[in-house]
């Protein structure tokens, strides 16, 4: 089992709905949790973290952990072409401060 | 201020030769990691700096693979007697002190074409 698994793919959804991404991950003690995205081409910039369970907002951005589940998401509201990009969630396990694992990523295309 | 800078942009070379990929940090940062990313498989880790010293090398896929830290910034990914299943984007990040939680910043990459 990857330790990082996303929700395969590729999402495509109109402007201005909700995208939803999905991550589980199999290390129980895992502590950090991000969201990337990366423009094809471009290297991956941080768009969201979260460390205890619940909801994190940020603009149109909704992370949500649950630790219990070993699940946590991205919830994009009123989607833009321009977030068209793939996803990818990273964690930090509880055993390897500082090394990310990434899941293989999630393909978004927002269209017009 | 600035972020973090690779150097080359992108690399195409001949199977079986030798091949040095830079990394410059953000101005401050202690902590230093190397990933790779190719088709198919994601972004994989590589080796993890804090300071001078790498307290986690085990993502390094082979012997053929080194990487050293000087003064604390610049860092040099060196593989040797290249193959053409190196060919890769290799990315560089950097975060202020290696702690659980902080954000790690990346660089645009290099992109590694062994033919």
């Amino acid at each position: 089992q990857k330790e990082v698994e996303q929700n395969s793919g590729p999402l495509s959804v109109p402007e201005g709905a909700i995208a939803s991404l999905n991550c589980t991950y199999s290390d129980r003690v895992s502590q950090s949790f991000f969201w990337y995205r990366q423009y094809s081409g471009k290297s991956p910039e941080l768009i969201m973290s979260i460390y205890s369970n619940g909801d994190k907002e940020d603009g149109r951005f909704t992370a949500q952990l649950n630790k219990a589940s070993q699940y946590v998401s991205l919830l994009i509201r009123d989607s833009q072409p321009s977030d068209s990009a793939t996803y990818l969630c990273a964690v930090i396990r509880g055993s390897t401060l500082g090394r990310l694992y990434f899941g293989r990523g999630t393909q978004l295309t927002v269209w017009p | 201020g600035a972020g973090v800078s690779q150097s080359p942009s992108n690399k195409v070379t001949e199977k079986g030769k030798d091949v040095e990929l830079r990394c410059d940090p953000i101005s401050g940062h202690t902590a230093l990691y190397w990933y790779r990313q190719s088709l198919g498989q994601g972004l994989e880790f590589l080796i993890y700096f804090q300071g001078n010293s790498a307290p986690d090398k085990s993502g390094l896929p082979s012997d053929r693979f080194s990487a050293e830290r000087t003064g604390g910034s610049v860092s040099t990914l060196t593989i040797q007697r290249t193959q053409q299943e190196d060919s890769a984007v290799y990315l560089c990040a950097s975060s202020s002190q290696g702690r659980s939680g902080e954000t790690q910043y990346f660089g645009p990459g290099t992109r590694l074409l062994v033919l």
